[in-house]
Order: structure tokens, then sequence, then C-alpha cells
């Protein structure tokens, strides 16, 4: 069964606290991992896509990366802007399955 | 530019009225998509269009009626909703959405509250 799984749920962090936020899959044919921030009542505005296992791509304080299974968003001293939700999405066809989402709150 | 627009921004209609979303993008992506929103959960598909041709109904109830008048708009015609359809609307556009690894952007969303 195509899935995909976030965690943590919810996160709280201090300000300069770096962490992780994991989006495991198991979703065949897989034809790109996709990471989205969602703040709320608004659309999911693109980060990043990654194609194959071993990408890495950054942006400011995040960066993400791809193993066969699970991608990694790698938030480094984060600040209290930062705070959302982060959702993962694969792609297969034309269909993206998203994860739940990691809600993150960044306090001052 | 990566914009898709989407009105309105927010919209309250009782269970018989009839209404419609739109959607916007202006660059040249040949896929749509309409995505459904409820709090705290992630979106979920409901309609895929593909070189203005629906590709991909998710088993959607006839209340809500899709349209792709050319391949920059998309309109989501409302009928007699329950108050359990009351949500978040997505749009979003791909660069063709036939495979590959294109990537879907999103609009800001249609806040609908059914009464």
């Amino acid at each position: 069964e195509d899935q995909v799984t976030q965690s943590p749920e919810a996160l709280r962090l201090q300000e300069g606290e770096s962490s992780s936020l994991n989006c495991s899959y198991t979703v065949s044919g897989l034809r790109g991992l996709f990471w989205y921030r969602q703040d709320p009542g608004k659309g999911p505005e693109f980060l990043f896509t990654l194609y194959s296992a071993g990408e890495e791509k950054e942006k400011e304080r995040l960066k993400a990366t791809l193993t066969k299974k699970e991608s990694f968003l790698h938030i480094t001293a984060p600040k209290p802007e930062d705070s959302a939700t982060y959702l993962c999405a694969v792609r297969k066809v034309n269909k993206f399955y998203f994860g739940s989402g990691t809600k993150l709150n960044v306090k001052p | 530019d990566t914009e898709v627009t989407q009105t309105p921004k927010h919209l309250v209609m009782g269970m018989t009225n009839k209404k419609s979303l739109k959607c916007e993008q202006h660059m040249g992506h040949r896929a749509m998509y309409w995505y459904k929103q409820k709090a705290k959960k992630p979106p979920e598909l409901m309609f895929v269009y593909s070189y203005e041709k629906l590709s991909i109904n998710e088993s959607v109830p006839s209340r809500f009626s899709p349209e792709c008048p050319n391949s920059s708009l998309l309109n989501l015609h409302l009928h007699a909703l329950q108050p359990e359809d009351s949500a978040l609307y997505l749009c979003a556009s791909s660069q063709d959405g036939t495979g590959g690894t294109d990537t879907q952007y999103f609009g800001p969303g249609t806040r609908l509250t059914v009464l």
C-alpha cells in the first residue's frame, strides 16, 4: 500500500535549537519527493524537490535529504518565523501522496 | 513567477446555493488540480485536469463539478453542499501532470463555510 508517514506530529523548539523532521514512504514507482511549508489557512508553499537517493538541497536554514526509504528536513538554528506545518509529498505518476505533516513551533 | 491565484478568499453559502470557485495560473502549466483540506489534515486530491481534460476524479460527490475552460483557468462549481463540505479548497498547477517529476504549485486557497 502506498503510504507516506511524517514524524513527529508536532515539534517545539527554542530559537537556535537545530532539529530534523522525518518523512518515510512506501510508494513504489517514486517520481519525486516534495517538501512544502504551510501556514495556517494558507496554501502550501513549495520548498524542495528531491528525485534520487543521496540528493540534498538547501535553502537558508533548511536542508532536505533523501534516502531510498525516507527524507529528512533539517532545520539549523531555527527562528520563530520558521513556525509552520511542514508537509512531505511523494509523487507517483500524476498523483501526490501527502503525509500528515509536522507542526513546528519555534519559541523565541 | 510561480503564482497560482484563487478567488474568492472566503465563501459562506447555504445548502441550497450555487457558487463557483475560480483558479488561475499564468506559468504555462498544462495540469491543474483541486484539493480539499480539512483542519489539521493534509490536502486530499479531488480532481486532476491534464491538457484541459479531466484525467482523475477521486470519487468526488456530484455536488462538486469541475470545469477547465482553458489551460490557464480552473473552476469548481458547487451545488447543494453539506456542512461537512466546509474546508479549505486548494488549487494547484504543474508542468503537464502526465508523469515525470514536475512540481505542483499551490494557490492560497478558498475558505468555504457551508451553513
